[in-house]
């Protein structure tokens, strides 16, 4: 248990489907990060929220909509997905936004769209 | 954009020998992160390097930040099959601050007993 929760670990929709993920943290942390994590890429982050507000969003389809209603708390609502969004979504916090603090990553969320 | 690459992209070694996995920046960082993936795990961090020339060691794993900032490295000595997995470099994207780290590849570690 890493102190950051991602629920469910396993997920298989289908591109008309409309699912959430989310993560919950209790590290106490001000700022959280959503990244994919696809075979043969690195990292890549798609969202950002420092304090409960985006900071960045880098240019992420808007058929994924992060949320973040607490600074505990991010979802990520995914919406007529394609088959190459297919991948391990990370959620990760960190004690600030400045980017002197290393990231606790959630276990993840397996994501299959058919 | 900013890139952080890693070589090698695999490597394979005997158990009890030495690994090396190389990050360069195309930008000098303020400070570079690396994390470690167990295969079917998340990343786990590892360390911070901050300072010019810096180097700091954990045990087995030594890391090195070199001196223009802007590559680094991890060294482990005599590898044992718990250090499988993948090693990543990150550093923070060109604004800093709260625009999250850029990671690098990773270096798979391939231990045969």
């Amino acid at each position: 248990e890493t102190g950051v929760t991602q629920t469910p670990r396993h997920l298989v929709m289908g591109m008309t489907n409309k699912k959430s993920l989310k993560c919950e943290q209790h590290l106490g942390h001000n700022a959280m990060y959503w990244y994919k994590q696809s075979a043969k890429k690195p990292l890549e982050l798609m969202f950002v929220y420092s304090l409960e507000e985006r900071v960045e969003n880098n240019s992420v389809p808007s058929r994924f909509s992060p949320e973040c209603p607490n600074s505990s708390h991010l979802f990520l609502h995914l919406h007529t997905l394609q088959p190459e969004d297919s991948a391990l979504y990370l959620c990760a916090s960190s004690q600030g936004w400045a980017d002197n603090y290393g990231y606790t990553f959630g276990s993840g969320t397996r994501l299959t769209v058919v | 954009g900013q890139q952080v690459m890693q070589i090698p992209q695999y490597q394979h070694v005997q158990e009890g020998e030495d690994f090396t996995t190389y990050c360069n920046s195309s930008t000098t960082l303020s400070n570079i992160q690396w994390y470690k993936q167990r295969p079917g795990g998340h990343p786990v961090f590892l360390i911070q390097l901050v300072k010019s020339g810096e180097v700091k060691k954990q045990k087995r794993l030594t890391f090195q930040f070199g001196e223009a900032k802007k590559n680094s490295s991890l060294h482990i000595t005599a590898t044992q099959t718990t250090d499988v997995g993948t090693y990543f470099c990150a550093g923070p994207l060109a604004g800093g601050g709260a625009d999250g780290l850029t990671f690098g590849k990773g270096t798979h570690l391939i231990i045969q007993p």
